[in-house]
């Protein structure tokens, strides 16, 4: 079965510093995709960020960036110029490329904090 | 923002009574899916449907059922609520369930099994 592993309950970031959080994964499927989802105080789920496994480049979005290491199956997210509003929970998901189309696995989160 | 409704948004509500959420999307959106998030776990799929009145079970299924009888709502159902179904539920959509595919997600429905 796959997992999701996010080691790092909490984090804490200065602002307009860089903080990366670290999650790992286990599969045996080749093909699948994995996710960064922010969840802030509202509870609204809202997608960081997304990478497809066969893409050995790395996605970005504007400040967020992954590091993504397949072999060590190893999904990173650094974010860079941290900013208040980026203070939320964050999760790291995965979702296999075939059979059910519903299952996206999270991890457990990590609670990320921004002092000013 | 995605056009997703869950209702309610807070529920009370004592051991072994039914319980039904409603989620409802204004996207034409084909794919809904129910997940419970509780504190030291990530968010688990419940159900999932794949268009009206098609519906498959996700990881946590055991004392939930759903039920879709048109494109844009989606219940879930908990015939007789415990203790352990204390949790948010949220409910999400995509346009048509890819494994790449954008999910969005509602607000959620904090619901509370006394």
């Amino acid at each position: 079965a796959q997992t999701v592993t996010q080691s790092q309950p909490e984090m804490s970031v200065q602002e307009a510093e860089t903080v990366t959080l670290s999650c790992t994964y286990d599969t045996s499927e080749s093909d699948y995709y994995l996710f960064w989802y922010k969840q802030p105080p509202s509870r609204q789920m809202i997608l960081v960020i997304r990478q497809e496994a066969y893409k050995q480049q790395n996605a970005t979005e504007n400040r967020f960036s992954v590091n993504f290491q397949k072999a060590a199956k190893s999904f990173s997210l650094k974010i860079s110029d941290s900013q208040l509003g980026d203070a939320a929970m964050y999760f790291c998901a995965y979702r296999p490329g075939g059979g059910s189309q519903g299952n996206l696995i999270f991890g457990k989160g990590t609670k990320l904090s921004v002092k000013p | 923002d995605a056009g997703i409704t869950q209702s309610p948004r807070h529920k009370v509500t004592e051991t072994g009574t039914p319980v039904t959420l409603r989620c409802h999307q204004t996207e034409n959106h084909r794919y809904m899916y129910w997940y419970r998030q509780d504190p030291g776990h990530g968010l688990r799929l419940i159900h999932y449907s794949y268009g009206v009145k098609d519906t498959d079970k996700g990881e946590v299924s055991d004392g939930y059922s759903v039920s879709r009888s048109k494109t844009e709502d989606f219940l879930l159902t908990l015939e007789s609520a415990t203790s352990s179904q204390t949790s948010v539920y949220f409910c999400a959509i995509s346009e048509s369930g890819g494994p790449n595919e954008k999910l969005f997600f509602g607000s959620g429905t904090q619901l509370s099994v006394l």
